[in-house]
């Protein structure tokens, strides 16, 4: 059974960085079958797809075009795990993120992680 | 205009059916797309609930009950998720979802009050 624990800071300041991490159990970050997804729900802009990597022989990523500038995702297959980054936030920004595996759909998520933009 | 755009809200009776919208943006043709629907209750993430891209090609979620079904309406450029003989753990809040390419979308969402 494949199970996602997100980890990282609730509380981010205007202007930095937001780093969130979901480690993986159950699959593999390097499965040629899934990719591993990033998404954010707010009461503003509801659920937010922000990106994906995957591997196919080669890693691979794909970004929402609005956040493309911003947004960072990398897969860590020393802990088999993928992180989030985040730049220049905004209290826009403020979400709850979810990690989600993609197998042919969105079909594992992790726990939600509220992260608060806010000095 | 938003790529997906569904209604906010929806009530309907127990045991009646309920018809949820998803509708794409003109220029975005339903007939090319797979329709993602999701359901999503307090304090949980969204669970998947079905896949429709045409009556040959859907993929019910595990588990998830047949009175859950998708189609498509060409006319009104628009998925539906049609749940049938409501129950109230049906009161939800339901997303649509394609992708666009090699981006995901979502719609906006519509909240299904069962009273």
């Amino acid at each position: 059974q494949v199970q996602l624990q997100q980890s990282g800071p609730g509380l981010v300041k205007p202007s930095q960085t937001l780093s969130l991490t979901c480690a993986i159990s159950g699959d593999s970050v390097s499965s040629n079958s899934a990719a591993w997804n990033w998404i954010r729900q707010s009461p503003s802009r509801g659920l937010e797809w922000l990106g994906r990597t995957y591997y196919r022989s080669k890693w691979y990523n794909d970004y929402a075009v609005s956040l493309k500038s911003r947004v960072t995702i990398n897969p860590d297959t020393s802990k088999n795990q993928f992180s989030l980054q985040l730049d220049s936030v905004t209290p826009e920004d403020t979400a709850v993120y979810y990690c989600t595996r993609e197998g042919r759909w969105f079909d594992c998520w992790g726990q939600g992680t509220l992260v608060t933009v806010s000095s | 205009q938003a790529v997906l755009t569904q209604p906010s809200s929806l009530s309907a009776s127990p045991g009646a059916s309920a018809s949820l919208t998803c509708t794409l943006r003109s220029g975005i043709n339903v007939d090319t797309y797979s329709i993602y629907w999701y359901q999503q209750k307090p304090g949980s993430p969204p669970q998947y609930l079905l896949r429709y891209k045409s009556d040959s090609d859907r993929w019910q979620g595990s588990g998830v009950p047949s009175r859950f079904s998708g189609s498509k309406d060409a006319s009104a450029n628009a998925g539906i998720l049609l749940i049938s003989g409501l129950q109230s753990e049906d009161e939800a809040d339901y997303y649509c979802l394609i992708w666009h390419g090699n981006t995901a979308v979502f719609g906006g969402g519509t909240k299904l009050t069962v009273l």
